[in-house]
């Protein structure tokens, strides 16, 4: 069956470490994959889109790596901020439609 | 203006009751999506409409009824719907309906009773 499964349901990191989020999926194929960061009652806000022929790709204190023979994205926010704490969800393209994952709800300390 | 705007921000209704959710931008995208999302779960595609035609339909009840009036508005229209019904629906739109960002509203919370 397909899946898409982040790495945990929730991360705790102290202020000014990198927070890394993995996504992994099983029997997609997509084309190519966004990062959305979502706050409690709000819709999610995109950030990131890395495609199937890219490897990694940067904004600002964020980075996104996209291995197509590992099925899996990394997500990483350096320095991280306690303004960084929020549902972060990544989103795999596939025939036309954007497919979300379960989810990581980094809550980040100072 | 890069906002996608949605009302109302609350509902509450019986389950015999007819409303509709309104979605409106006017960033000139010409997709435009419905998705459901329960507390702690990630979004559910509903409906897609590309240069106001349905284009996608995932096998959604009919008690929802989404309609798409101008490249600007989108409706969804409720009816008889069911307490599991109670969910956040968001509207989102991008530039076109392949491999680009979409740009959500701030969703409207559906209490059904």
């Amino acid at each position: 069956s397909q899946k898409i499964e982040q790495n945990s349901e929730a991360l705790n990191i102290q202020e000014g470490k990198t927070a890394t989020l993995t996504c992994n999926y099983t029997n997609y194929s997509p084309a190519y994959l966004q990062w959305y960061r979502q706050d409690p009652g709000r819709g999610p806000v995109f950030l990131l889109l890395i495609r199937e022929n890219e490897k990694e790709k940067r904004k600002e204190r964020l980075k996104v790596t996209f291995d197509t023979t590992l099925k899996q994205s990394l997500f990483h926010i350096t320095a991280s901020q306690p303004a960084d704490s929020a549902t972060y969800l990544c989103a795999l393209g596939y025939t036309d439609k954007l497919i979300f994952g379960t989810g990581t709800r980094l809550q980040v300390f100072p | 203006d890069t906002e996608v705007t949605q009302t109302p921000k609350h509902l509450v209704m019986g389950m015999t009751n007819k409303k509709s959710l309104k979605c409106e931008q006017h960033m000139g995208h010409r997709a435009m999506y419905w998705y459901k999302q329960k507390a702690k779960k990630p979004p559910e595609l509903m409906f897609v409409y590309s240069y106001e035609k349905l284009s996608i339909n995932e096998s959604v009840p009919s008690r929802f009824s989404p309609e798409c009036p101008n490249s600007s508005l989108l409706n969804l229209h409720l009816h008889a719907l069911q307490p599991e019904d109670s969910a956040l629906y968001l509207c989102a739109s991008s530039p076109d309906r392949v491999s680009y960002e979409q740009y959500f509203g701030p969703g409207t919370r559906l209490t059904v009773t």
